[in-house]
């Protein structure tokens, strides 16, 4: 069965950094297009960076060069470092499994909620 | 960026009745190497994750019932739910996958009426 298990959010004070982290079974993470999408309090969704299984990844513009997206094959997880974060960045992170590299995500996890805030 | 716009913003339908949603791109998601449509469509309910529903635009995602169903070309797509349900109520997202940045529509909100 596949599951998706996010961990790491917080709350943080803006400028501040953080890394979420995805814990994958069911599946292999290193095979897999996986990706982060958030959702802020009572918005809608929006999408944050992909890593392809070749090791590709992609930004929105919104949080290009402040975070980066990386797996770890050996313990089957995705991560997303998080820095110099802002206000507008406070919202539910969920990560997202792609099965064929279309960006269609067919597995999510329960998300974990990220807080910037003084 | 590819912006997606769903109509209306929230529907209310009675139970047994049919509920329909509408998403227009900005420009074209039918990618010519495939004449595939790049449009997917998601359910999500309170407290949960969303749910792959419908992908290239009308293919039903396994072990999603048949009374939803999707529809359209290029720019204009329709999500169709032929039969209302109580389990039914949710937000549902249109998102096209033609090109990156990845969007989302901004939601429709389902109830019953």
């Amino acid at each position: 069965e596949v599951q998706l298990v996010e961990t790491g959010g917080d709350l943080i004070q803006p400028g501040g950094s953080l890394r979420l982290s995805c814990a994958a079974s069911g599946f292999t993470v290193s095979t897999a297009y996986m990706s982060w999408v958030r959702q802020a309090p009572g918005k809608g969704l929006e999408w944050v960076s992909v890593i392809y299984s070749g090791g590709g990844t992609y930004y929105a513009d919104s949080v290009k060069g402040r975070f980066t997206i990386s797996r770890d094959n050996s313990k089957n997880s995705l991560y997303l470092q998080m820095n110099s974060l802002r206000a507008e960045d406070t919202a539910l992170y969920y990560c997202a499994r792609d099965r064929d590299g279309y960006n269609k995500y067919d597995f999510w996890g329960q998300g974990t909620l990220v807080t910037v805030s003084s | 960026d590819i912006v997606m716009t769903q109509s209306p913003d929230s529907l209310a339908v009675s139970l047994g009745e049919r509920a329909t949603i509408n998403c227009k791109s900005s420009q074209s998601v039918l990618h010519s190497s495939n004449n595939q449509n790049y449009l997917t469509w998601y359910q999500q309910k309170p407290g949960q994750p969303p749910k792959l529903l419908i992908y290239w635009a009308s293919t039903r995602e396994s072990g999603v019932p048949d009374r939803f169903s999707g529809s359209g070309s290029g720019t204009d797509f329709t999500f169709t739910i032929s039969s209302l349900q109580a389990e039914d109520v949710a937000v549902y997202y249109c998102q096209q996958y033609y090109s990156f940045p990845i969007t989302f529509g901004q939601g429709t909100r389902l109830e019953i009426k």
